[in-house]
């Protein structure tokens, strides 16, 4: 079995300060890993993944994450926020085990202050 | 550009009218998702088709149906929507490339379906 827990439901920071969503997973297999952004009654689009190449993802939109086995984390960063990064972020979990599924957490809101 | 595209952006039902959405692909992955997120909430699998194999979630109401005539079209049938329906309905594709392998998750910008 597969699950993601998203540690912060919501997240504030202000413009230009750094970001950090919390991702952590539990997967019977090895694991790919992705981090999905949806904006406001848009749909998901894609910012980066993990498939067991380099632990350390560049997404797009300067985001950048960092696959820890042992600690089972996939912590989303971005060096300095922007305004048009607030949005519903998602980490997703797609066990080889059980191929065709993405098993999503529950989403942490980002808000981006001036 | 390849894409996944779901038609149409927003959609009005009567409760108890059936309902049709739309998706189509130009990205001939062989797989393809529906997924139900409500207000709030993350999205959630309702059932996939792998080629024309129909795999249904476990949790997923008798009142939703889906076909898959051909590679690139997908369409989820609702039979008799109720207020609870009313959500975000997203398609998604993957190409599966044997038992584990699945790559190139995309995803469709989305039907708003409201029941009224």
């Amino acid at each position: 079995a597969q699950s993601v827990t998203q540690l912060d439901s919501h997240v504030s920071v202000s413009e230009g300060t750094p970001v950090l969503l919390r991702c952590n997973y539990s997967s019977s297999y090895s694991p790919s890993l992705f981090w999905y952004v949806q904006h406001p009654n848009k749909g998901l689009q894609l910012l980066l993944k993990y498939t067991s190449a380099a632990t350390l993802v560049k997404g797009i939109n300067g985001f950048e994450a960092e696959f820890k086995k042992s600690e089972t984390s996939f912590h989303l960063t971005k060096p300095s926020a922007h305004m048009s990064d607030a949005a519903e972020y998602f980490c997703v979990v797609s066990d080889t085990g059980t191929a065709s599924k993405l098993t999503f957490g529950t989403g942490t809101r980002l808000q981006v202050t001036l | 550009d390849a894409m996944v595209i779901q038609n149409p952006r927003y959609q009005v039902t009567q409760f108890g009218k059936p309902v049709t959405l739309s998706c189509s692909q130009t990205l001939n992955h062989n797989v393809m998702y529906w997924y139900q997120q409500k207000s709030s909430q993350a999205p959630k699998l309702l059932f996939h088709y792998y080629d024309k194999d129909f795999n249904n979630e476990a949790d997923t109401p008798d009142n939703f149906q889906s076909r898959r005539p051909n590679t690139s079209f997908c369409f989820l049938d609702i039979r008799s929507p109720g207020l609870g329906d009313a959500a975000m309905y997203l398609c998604a594709t993957s190409r599966r490339t044997g038992a584990i392998a699945n790559y190139g998750y995309t995803f469709g910008s989305g039907t708003r379906l409201t029941v009224v």
